[in-house]
């Protein structure tokens, strides 16, 4: 089975910094992802990690653990845009073939 | 491309009614996802396909729920007869495989209101 646990809501301010953690346990890994999804809209990628550390795309960036099944992003430079739901999701498996299971998302809360 | 294209994009139907909700994906994508998601219960995996063939149903509710790929370029998901609890927004989602870095391309979603 697997448990793939973020934090239910986050409010940070604009030009501030936010980091949203994720923990899973899953039977097997094979890759995490996050993803952004505004309301109303599709989720849609942001970044991927499967070897330890750090990941850094532009205000973004991802961090990942797997001996702690852990990971965070980290967004920096808040804008108000970046008001979305976050959703960590593991790729189980010890191989290539398994599908990607999601964590209810984290929804973030920009303001001015 | 088009990305993933879903329709309809809203259903409004009376509980026991039948629905069908379509998915094209994205071209030379060989997996084929459905999701469902709802407040309570996040983003769910319903069943996947990989060329047309389903892989994993294990997601799927119950029997009222099929879900089918006749070929490379179209699903549909169905329910029947269809509950108040399913109300859900139902995405449907494609990659190209399912190692690395190859992510889920997910279309708009259709949004089911049952009655």
């Amino acid at each position: 089975g697997q448990n793939i646990d973020q934090p239910t809501e986050m409010t940070a301010t604009e030009g501030a910094i936010v980091q949203i953690n994720c923990t899973y346990q899953t039977s097997g890994f094979n890759g995490l992802f996050w993803y952004q999804q505004h309301a109303g809209e599709a989720p849609t990628f942001l970044s991927y990690n499967v070897l330890d550390g750090l990941e850094e795309k532009g205000r973004f960036s991802s961090f990942l653990s797997r001996s702690k099944g852990y990971s965070y992003l980290l967004l920096k430079e808040l804008q108000m845009k970046d008001s979305a739901s976050y959703l960590c999701a593991v790729r189980e498996g010890h191989q290539a073939g398994t599908a990607l299971i999601f964590g209810k998302g984290t929804t973030l809360s920009v303001s001015s | 491309d088009a990305g993933v294209i879903q329709s309809p994009r809203h259903e409004v139907t009376e509980m026991g009614q039948e629905v069908t909700l379509r998915c094209k994906p994205i071209s030379g994508h060989d997996y084929l996802f459905w999701y469902r998601q709802t407040m309570m219960r996040g983003l769910e995996l319903l069943i996947y396909f990989n060329n047309n063939v389903p892989i994993d149903d294990s997601g799927m509710p119950e029997d009222r729920f099929s879900a089918k790929m006749p070929n490379a370029s179209f699903s549909t998901l169905k329910i029947q007869p269809s509950e108040p609890r399913d109300s859900a927004v139902y995405f449907c989602a494609s990659s190209l495989s399912l190692s690395g870095a190859n992510v889920l391309t997910f279309g708009a979603g259709s949004r089911l209101t049952v009655l």
